[in-house]
């Protein structure tokens, strides 16, 4: 089974410093992984993926994640944080799905990043 | 390009009554997936149609719920009859037709169930 962990439920940093937000996946075979974040009152908006190619991925907004075989992580991180990176982020990975033309996602149980000025 | 819009965006029901949740995906985007979030849990799979067809329903909690998407255009999502454990945000979310593309989200209908 295609599982994910996001170590924390809520982050706190202080403006103009680093983000990480932990996540470790458990997959019985390569995974597909993302991160998505929602904003509030808004709908979830894609931020990266993996899917097997270069293991840095960088997303919107100055996010990047690295996936980590050996580890089994995929933690997502931002040099600096901005007031408008407020929000819920959760690490997805794909369910194992009997369609060749889509697929379910399997999400974390999110992260609550709040940014203090 | 308008985005997946879903309506009501809130509704309240007593227990036992029927509510039916509505998805209209992005044009052209055949998968179209239903997604619910009940309170402290992680958002969970409910189903998947590859235009009218469901392609996956192991995610459906129970046969109270009901999801269709006549035409492959919009879908709906009918819970009869509603329970309190039903109450959480329903999202629905479309891509095109192929495994790597994205999903597109709407904002959700929040359900409470009194």
């Amino acid at each position: 089974a295609q599982s994910v962990t996001q170590l924390d439920s809520h982050v706190s940093v202080s403006e103009g410093t680093p983000v990480l937000l932990r996540c470790n996946y458990s997959s019985s075979y390569s995974p597909s992984l993302f991160w998505y974040v929602q904003h509030p009152n808004k709908g979830l908006q894609l931020l990266l993926k993996y899917t097997s190619a270069a293991t840095l991925v960088k997303g919107i907004n100055g996010f990047e994640a690295e996936f980590k075989k050996s580890e089994t992580s995929f933690h997502l991180t931002k040099p600096s944080a901005h007031m408008s990176d407020a929000a819920e982020y959760f690490c997805v990975v794909t369910l194992i799905s009997n369609s060749n033309s889509g697929y379910a996602l399997n999400f974390g149980k999110g992260t609550s990043l709040l940014v203090t000025p | 390009e308008a985005g997946v819009t879903q309506f009501p965006s809130h509704s309240v029901i007593e227990k036992g009554q029927t509510v039916t949740l509505r998805c209209d995906p992005i044009s052209g985007h055949d998968n179209l997936y239903w997604y619910r979030r009940v309170m402290g849990k992680e958002i969970k799979f409910l189903l998947h149609f590859v235009k009218e067809s469901k392609q996956d329903e192991s995610g459906m909690p129970n046969n109270r719920f009901l999801a269709e998407r006549t035409g492959g255009t919009y879908s709906t999502l009918k819970v009869q009859p509603a329970e309190l454990e039903d109450s959480g945000v329903y999202f629905c979310a479309s891509s095109q037709v192929s495994q790597n593309d994205e999903q597109f989200f709407g904002p959700g209908t929040r359900l409470t169930v009194l």
